[in-house]
């Protein structure tokens, strides 16, 4: 069964800081993996997405994901953090042959410090 | 305009009621979707419409029932509301099911509070 783990619920940076939020999957092929973003009280934007082409992903907001087969990863970067990145982060997979069924993983809420 | 409404956004009501949430998106896409995020934040599939046909129910208890008068529309009802019932619904569409590799566009949410 397709699984997807996000390693820390709550990640705090520093504005102009490195934001890192990492995201590993278990498929026993490779999948198609989603970055969403969710403000608050608002529903689910997608920031990127992997589909076999590049193994990096780059998105909207300078966001930019690297997928890497024998880590199981596609952790989510961007270089430069902004006070407006605050929000709610889903790592989402979907198997080639789920018929368009998203699972994701349990969110990373990302602060950023003035 | 917006791509994939939701209404209402926010429904307070009694544990044993019966409501509804409608959703409509004007994108043209083949698919909708209705997921459940709960207190944690914890978002999972309970049902996908394509072509007003049901492809996915997840294990949701039959008291949730979608129901898609035309490929625009995908309505949620729930019967004999209970407390585990509160959480934030979303709906989503996407084009062409079978191809899941497809952005799927998300509403606003409807924050379901049962008391």
């Amino acid at each position: 069964a397709q699984s997807v783990t996000q390693l820390g619920s709550h990640v705090s940076v520093s504005e102009g800081a490195l934001v890192l939020l990492r995201c590993n999957y278990s498929s026993s092929v490779p999948p198609y993996l989603f970055w969403y973003v969710q403000y608050p009280n608002q529903g689910l934007q997608l920031l990127l997405k992997y589909t076999s082409a590049a193994t990096l992903v780059k998105g909207i907001n300078g966001f930019e994901a690297e997928f890497k087969k024998s880590e199981t990863s596609f952790h989510l970067t961007k270089p430069s953090a902004h006070m407006s990145d605050a929000a709610e982060y889903f790592c989402a997979v979907s198997d080639r042959g789920s018929q368009g069924n998203l699972i994701f993983g349990k969110g990373t809420k990302l602060s950023v410090k003035p | 305009d917006t791509a994939v409404s939701q209404t209402p956004k926010y429904l307070v009501t009694q544990m044993g009621n019966d409501k509804s949430i409608k959703c409509e998106q004007n994108l043209g896409h083949d698919t909708m979707y209705w997921y459940k995020q709960d207190s944690k934040k914890f978002l999972k599939i309970m049902f996908s419409y394509n072509n007003k046909e049901l492809i996915i129910n997840e294990t949701v208890p039959n008291r949730f029932s979608p129901k898609s008068p035309d490929k625009a529309h995908l309505n949620l009802h729930i019967n004999s509301l209970e407390l585990g019932d509160s959480a934030v619904y979303f709906c989503a569409s996407s084009l062409e099911l079978a191809r899941s590799y497809n952005e799927q566009f998300f509403g606003p949410g409807t924050r379901l509070t049962v008391l």
